[in-house]
């Protein structure tokens, strides 16, 4: 069965570094998305990405986030000065036409 | 934001009995519904889900309720198993955005089935 995946599983890094997660969505997926969930908390929106452009993004995706998708398989995300309060989970997500989002297995990005 | 809350963090079942968990929605302009399957160290799975236009959704041992004029849906797991142990999201979209699919989740509620 096809699945999402996403390396690293675990990021460690120091507060004001940049961080690049990792995602191979589903081959046929059209849509892309990253979520997060800091520990105890929900699971919450981030982005969408459609057509190479954003579709969408949540107040939390400010300027220090950025998605791309650099080759017709990768889809990442790039933090540039990470905060203590980016700590969390981030899952990354595909979908087709039609076809709920799969997700993947998640990083855990922690920041000291 | 509460748009989306699942009010039992946690439901114990005898295996073999139905599992019942709830959730409740407070945006109107919510039009589908899905659930999801989280393990440990995995990412949510998809179980089902359910269009407003409907009422009930059947797959297997699972199915979705939906009662829009309660904006209360419900996920019946019958009968139970001891793998059907895990945390279960509850996840409403409102609408879709260049059809992309924004998601937004309840906290959760961890389903215990024992033996």
């Amino acid at each position: 069965e096809p699945e999402v995946t996403q390396t690293p599983s675990h990021q460690v890094t120091q507060m004001g570094q940049e961080v690049i997660l990792r995602c191979v969505p589903i081959s046929n997926h059209l849509y892309f998305y990253w979520y997060r969930q800091i520990l105890g908390q929900k699971v919450e929106f981030l982005v969408s990405f459609y057509n190479n452009e954003i579709s969408e993004k949540s107040e939390i995706f400010d300027d220090q986030f950025s998605v791309e998708r650099p080759d017709g398989s990768n889809f990442t995300l790039k933090i540039r000065s990470t905060k203590l309060e980016d700590s969390a989970m981030y899952f990354c997500a595909s979908s087709g036409q039609g076809v709920s989002g799969y997700f993947g297995p998640g990083t855990r990005l922690t920041v000291l | 934001d509460q748009q989306v809350k699942q009010n039992s963090p946690s439901l114990s079942v005898q295996e073999g009995r139905i599992s019942i968990l709830n959730c409740d929605y407070t945006n109107s302009m919510f039009d589908y519904f899905l659930w999801y399957k989280k393990y440990p160290a995995e990412g949510p799975t998809f179980l089902i889900s359910i269009s407003s236009i409907k009422d009930k959704n059947e797959d297997g041992r699972f199915t979705v309720f939906l009662n829009k004029s309660a904006k209360h849906l419900s996920l019946h797991i019958v009968p139970s198993q001891p793998g059907d142990s895990a945390v279960y999201f509850c996840a409403a979209s409102a609408g879709i955005i260049q059809g992309a699919q924004k998601l937004v989740f309840g906290q959760g509620t961890r389903l215990t089935i024992n033996p």
